[in-house]
């Protein structure tokens, strides 16, 4: 089984400022892992996933997170934030093993750019 | 475009009413997925289904029930049984193996 916890309910920022959100997983596997970014009242968007290769992984839109298999964690990070940037952000984690696909989602962590 | 279409978006019930919440992907995706969100809880899985007429149980799935009877479509109803019903719904699809999820824009469900 697998399991993920978000270090930070709620993370306030600065626009321009760099940020980093923490995401731990859980699990007696290896994984696959992946970042989502929820806008209010809409669905999860993929940010970012893990799947094999190279331990860092980037979006399209600046952020970058690396998996550190020693330390089990999969932390999301950006060099300089946007006020767009504020949004929830879901860390998640899926067994390889696994032949159901379901992810295992943290509590997820608020990110509040402030100008 | 392909993607997944939830709908009513926003949906009001009476309290001892069986509500259904509508999900449709056009993706080809063989998995679907329902899961509840409520305020500092995260994602929690209701019901998941890998293949056409077959469907297991989520984390949470009483007071739930859901069917699966084309590829496309994973309708979630949300029975008199479920206490607390009032949530935010997400429906999910994903290519078997990919480990990747595509949402839907969500169905904010309130009880009235």
């Amino acid at each position: 089984a697998q399991s993920v916890t978000q270090l930070d309910s709620q993370v306030p920022v600065f626009e321009e400022a760099p940020v980093e959100l923490r995401c731990n997983y859980s699990s007696s596997v290896s994984v696959y892992l992946f970042w989502y970014v929820q806008y209010p009242n809409q669905g999860l968007q993929l940010l970012l996933k893990y799947l094999s290769g190279s331990t860092l992984v980037e979006s399209i839109n600046g952020f970058e997170a690396e998996f550190n298999k020693s330390q089990t964690s999969f932390h999301l990070r950006k060099p300089s934030v946007h006020i767009s940037d504020t949004a929830e952000y879901f860390c998640a984690v899926s067994g390889l093993s696994s032949n159901t696909g379901k992810l295992i989602f943290g509590q997820g962590t608020t990110l509040q750019v402030k100008p | 475009d392909g993607g997944i279409t939830q709908s009513p978006k926003y949906l009001f019930r009476k309290e001892g009413q069986n509500v259904t919440l509508s999900c449709e992907q056009n993706l080809n995706h063989d998995a679907m997925y329902w899961y509840r969100q409520d305020p500092g809880q995260g994602l929690r899985l209701i019901y998941y289904s890998q293949i056409v007429n077959d469907f297991q149980k989520g984390d949470i799935a009483e007071g739930y029930s859901v069917s699966r009877e084309k590829k496309e479509s994973f309708p979630l109803t949300v029975t008199s049984a479920q206490k607390n019903p009032t949530a935010f719904y997400l429906c999910a699809s994903s290519r078997q193996g990919d480990g990747g999820y595509t949402f839907g824009s969500g169905t904010r469900l309130t009880v009235v």
